[in-house]
Formats: structure tokens, C-alpha cells, sequence
């Protein structure tokens, strides 16, 4: 079965710096995968998703994913943080290819002023 | 992307109690997802809620203490049965959305249930 881990728990960043969130799938055939985010008393939000095709996604507010088969890798990335960007990131993939998503253990970022 | 209600958005319970949560779609969706997020904890699949039959539960979770239903591809209800405070997590609903162009799964805005 597919699964998704995130090995960075806890982040805390400056405002302005380089942003990197690790996670990683285990290889189960087709590869679906999503990063969500979930910013305080808010609901989850697709920031993006990577099905086939160009390797580097772009999604909202500034976030990129690149998918590295190589590394059964799927980081999210941002060049420059901002206070706003506080919140909890989840990586997410397919169960199976049952369209049952399940998410990573989650990313919580705070992001300093 | 389709709009989800979930009602009620919070709700304080005696152990022993039951909580009937609805989730309410603003389209027809052929999928829909029931999870919760402990305190401090990701996401977990509580089940898939099957329009005209029963869900189907994931492993560690039974029907008999979160009994679902779904009477349409609009709606669907969880309850969580007999709680206890162990139960007390953000419990929320999902759909699958498959556009024409796009892909993706929406989420509700959850259930903060505490129990006491």
C-alpha cells in the first residue's frame, strides 16, 4: 500500500528564509501526491498536486513541490517565508489506488516576524 | 470546488453520550470521506461513505461505534457512539472532486469534539 512520510515534525523559520519539507512515498504504482495545509482554526487547503507529467509543480501562495522518482521524494519548497506562512503542512498520497487519501504525519511550521 | 458544511463546528459531550455529525455538499460527489485528527495528530480514515449502502470502515474503526450514512450524493452523517474522552478530536468530512480539468479532494471546515 502507498504511504507518505514526514520526517520533519517541527520547523521554525525567520521570516524571509528558505523553506524545505521533506516527505517521502513508498512506491505502490501509480504515484498520486498532494501537500495540504492547514493554517490555525482554518480548514485543510490544496496548496498542490503532482499526478504525471512535469516534475516540478507550482501550486498557490508561492509553493513548489518537485517529484524526484530517484528519491521517492515529493518535497514542498518556498524561497521566502512570511509570518503568514505559520501553519501545519500535510503530504498526502492515495491508498492503494482505492481514491482513499491518507496523509503524512504533518509538518508544523512557525514562521518568526 | 465544492462547498462543504459541516455542522456542528464544535460541541462539548457527556461520556456515554452519542454525536450525530452532518456533512452537507453543494454538489452531487460519488466519493465521500469521513477522518479525524487527534490532538496534535495528522489526519486518519475513519471510513468512505458508500450513497445506498454501507461504508466501509478502515482498519481499527467499526460501525458500531461510528455508524454512517449516506442517503445521497449530497449527505452524509457520522456519529460517534457511546463516546468517551478518548474521542474528543476535530472529526471531519471530505469529497473527491473530478472536473473536467481538475483533480482533488475538498475538505470541511471539522467537528471539535470534546468529551467530558
Amino acid at each position: 500500500a502507498q504511504s507518505v512520510s514526514q520526517h520533519n515534525h517541527h520547523v521554525i523559520l525567520s521570516e524571509a528564509a528558505s523553506l524545505e519539507l521533506g516527505c517521502n512515498y513508498s512506491y505502490g504504482g501509480t504515484v498520486n501526491l498532494f501537500w495540504y495545509v492547514q493554517y490555525p482554526g482554518q480548514h485543510l487547503q490544496l496548496l498542490l498536486k503532482y499526478f504525471s507529467g512535469d516534475p516540478l509543480v507550482k501550486g498557490i501562495k508561492g509553493f513548489e513541490a518537485e517529484f524526484i522518482k530517484s528519491k521517492f521524494s515529493f518535497n514542498l519548497r518556498k524561497p521566502s517565508v512570511q509570518w503568514s506562512d505559520t501553519a501545519e503542512y500535510f503530504c498526502a498520497t492515495w491508498m492503494d489506488s482505492s481514491y482513499k487519501l491518507i496523509f503524512g504525519s504533518g509538518t508544523r511550521l512557525l514562521v518568526r516576524p | 470546488s465544492a462547498v462543504i458544511s459541516q455542522k456542528p463546528s464544535r460541541d462539548i459531550c457527556q461520556r456515554g453520550t452519542s454525536l450525530t455529525i452532518q456533512c452537507q455538499v453543494d454538489s452531487q460527489v460519488t466519493m465521500m470521506f469521513w477522518y479525524r485528527q487527534q490532538p496534535g495528530q495528522s489526519l486518519t480514515l475513519i471510513a468512505t461513505a458508500n450513497q445506498g449502502s454501507e461504508a466501509t470502515y478502515e482498519s481499527g474503526f467499526v460501525i458500531d461505534k461510528f455508524p454512517i450514512s449516506r442517503p445521497n450524493l449530497t449527505f452524509s452523517t457520522l456519529t460517534v457512539s457511546n463516546m468517551s474522552p478518548e474521542d474528543s478530536s476535530i472529526y471531519l468530512c471530505s469529497v473527491e472532486e473530478v472536473g473536467q480539468n481538475n483533480y482533488g479532494y475538498t475538505f470541511g471546515s471539522g467537528t471539535r469534539l470534546t468529551v467530558v
